[in-house]
Order: structure tokens, then sequence, then C-alpha cells
């Protein structure tokens, strides 16, 4: 089945650092991949997203570039924040044209930033 | 407001208590879902609910059952628990059939089941 692989942390870093967290997937098909944020005490938050491959997806100076012949979505971000300290879930959806019915979610991985 | 509320944020049971979880979302979606977070595993989804119907239940034990009056509402009603199911659920809506789905999560109710 389909199946999200992501980086064991926790990761800390100090503040201006530069991240990345790695994602590789096992899917039939042609997935759309995700990263979800989730803040101390909230529920998960979609960050950003990508539907093919190729594809970047990218939204508060966090990116994550669809890379088929690799299975894989690592997310980069080039000077974190301490703001930035949240837990981030790699996810993938086997549904066309990026349907959350099935979302398929690694274990996350918790990201601590020190000033 | 996140669009998505849960209710309780907390809360600490027997095994041999009834109790239920609510979710409540504002946003006009028409699916809801539930998902068990536990440390050191992935989010798993336990159901999900197009239209008040529910389209899936994965495997999830008969201690846990869903209700969904209408499309802004989800329960999670809960009996004779065990401790493994101590979690953080997470509940989450969406629209689906527009083509650009994500999922809204509320905050969670923490469980403890002593």
């Amino acid at each position: 089945g389909n199946s999200v692989t992501q980086m064991e942390g926790p990761v800390t870093l100090s503040e201006e650092a530069f991240l990345t967290i790695n994602c590789t997937y096992t899917a039939t098909g042609y997935p759309s991949l995700f990263w979800y944020v989730q803040y101390p005490g909230e529920g998960l938050q979609l960050l950003l997203k990508a539907t093919k491959a190729d594809d970047k997806g990218s939204n508060k100076g966090f990116e994550a570039t669809y890379r088929k012949e690799t299975t894989s979505f690592h997310l980069e971000k080039g000077s974190v924040q301490v703001s930035d300290s949240a837990v981030y879930f790699c996810a993938l959806s086997d549904q066309g044209g990026g349907g959350s019915e099935k979302l398929v979610f690694g274990k996350g991985t918790k990201l601590t930033v020190n000033p | 407001e996140t669009g998505v509320t849960q209710t309780p944020r907390h809360l600490v049971m027997g095994m041999t208590n009834k109790k239920s979880l609510k979710c409540e979302q504002h946003l006009g979606h028409n699916a809801m879902y539930w998902y068990k977070q536990s440390a050191k595993k992935p989010l798993e989804l336990m159901f999900v609910y197009n239209f008040k119907e529910q389209t899936e239940n994965n495997s999830v034990p008969s201690r846990f059952s869903p209700e969904c009056p209408n499309s802004s509402h989800l329960f999670l009603h809960l009996h004779t628990l065990q401790p493994e199911d101590s979690a953080l659920y997470l509940c989450a809506s969406s629209q689906v059939g527009q083509g650009d789905e994500k999922l809204f999560f509320g905050s969670g109710t923490q469980l403890s089941v002593l």
C-alpha cells in the first residue's frame, strides 16, 4: 500500500540556519504530495502541496519539489525562525487532483529553532 | 477561530466510562474525518463522512462509534476503552468535489484512558 517515510526527529537548529526535512514515498499511480505543520497546541495546517512531478510547492519561505525519479518531496527553508518550531508532516493522496479523503501521513518531524 | 472546533480539549476517562467527543465545522464543508494521533506513529485515519454518509472505516474497533447528524457536526462516542487508546483525536473537514481539496483540522482532544 501507499506509505510515507520522513526523517526521524527531533531536529534542533539555530535561528537563520538552513532546514531540510527528508520525505520519501511509496505509491501506485500519481499521488499528490503535501506538507502539513502542527504548531504547539493546535491542529494540523496545510503548509504546501504539489500535484504532479517537478511541481514546486512553496509557502512562508518553505519549498518542496515533487521528484518522481527519487520518489521524494523534501521540505526546505533557507533561514528558519523561532516561530517555525513545530511538527512537520509529509503526506500523500492517491486521488488525482489533490483529493483529501485518502491522505496517508508520515510520523512527523519535530523542529525546534533556538534564538 | 480555526473553523473546526473540537470539545473537550482534554479528557480523562476510566475503562468502564462512556464519553463523547464533539467536532463542529463552520466552513460549509461536505466531508468530515476522525484521525488518531499517537506518539511516534503516523496519523491514522479512522472514519470519513461525505454528505453525512460514512464512506470509510479503517478497521476501527467497535468501542469507537462515530455519528454525523449533519454536515457540520461529527461525534465520536467512546465506551470500554483501553489504555492504548490514549492519544490525540483530531477532527478535520474538507470540501470534496471542487478539485482543490485540503483538510482543515481542529486542535484535537487529548484523551487519557486510565
